[in-house]
């Protein structure tokens, strides 16, 4: 299957601080990007669709200017915590999804964020 | 809308027991399903997926899995668990329109445990 890279895999910031998470599909073009939040032993939560080119799509009750999407190329997503809070550690995941691949989403490692 | 249900937030089987999972879903258009699974602090691996083929989807590690219109079911089996089986399990479904811009929503998740 196409191949996903999440950078960082975990990362430790302090409160107020901002963190930026990348997520590249390496060998195809994602013309769509997801990105979810996975609270310990819950499912996945999708946080925001992001279109190449486009602004990202937020789901209800997720904070726009919280969690910045930038999907600048068909190979690269980032989202970027900003003014971070110890609220906001958890488990980060993106997906990619390519036109003319079908219907099957990759998926990065994910990035454990942890704000002291 | 789609959503996605999993009947048991953990299943225990015995080595060589058999496996299965339920999911359920509810969708006004055709679905497409996914079972994925997922180690600790790992992102997901798609086990298998149903877009609209064979209702009986094959997939990784002796996985497969059923797919019932008239139940709306996608239930995942396994003839023989081995302990490598031991991670949390989680139903998908998408299918909105049938593009690239398609949400993956997933279900609570199944953790199984496997008893020697």
């Amino acid at each position: 299957g196409a191949v996903v890279s999440q950078h960082p895999s975990r990362v430790i910031c302090k409160s107020g601080t901002s963190v930026k998470i990348e997520c590249r599909s390496l060998d195809f073009q994602a013309t769509t990007m997801f990105w979810y939040r996975q609270f310990p032993k819950q499912s996945l939560m999708l946080m925001a669709t992001s279109n190449e080119g486009s602004k990202a799509t937020y789901e209800q009750g997720v904070e726009k200017d919280k969690f910045l999407i930038n999907h600048a190329s068909l190979t690269l997503s980032t989202l970027t915590v900003t003014s971070a809070h110890p609220e906001d550690s958890s488990f980060y995941i993106c997906s990619a999804r390519g036109q003319g691949r079908g219907t099957e989403a990759f998926f990065g490692q994910g990035t454990r964020l942890t704000v002291v | 809308a789609q959503s996605v249900t999993q009947l048991g937030s953990h299943v225990s089987v015995s080595e060589g027991a058999l496996v299965l999972l339920r999911c359920n879903y509810s969708s006004s258009v055709p679905p497409y399903l996914f079972w994925y699974v997922q180690y600790p602090n790992q992102g997901l691996q798609l086990l298998l997926k149903y877009t609209s083929a064979a209702t009986l989807v094959k997939g990784i590690n002796g996985f497969e899995a059923e797919f019932k219109k008239s139940e709306t079911s996608f239930h995942l089996t396994k003839p023989s668990a081995h302990m490598s089986d031991a991670a949390e399990y989680f139903c998908a479904v998408s299918g909105l329109t049938k593009t690239s811009y398609d949400k993956v929503i997933f279900g609570p998740g199944t953790s199984l445990s496997v008893i020697p």
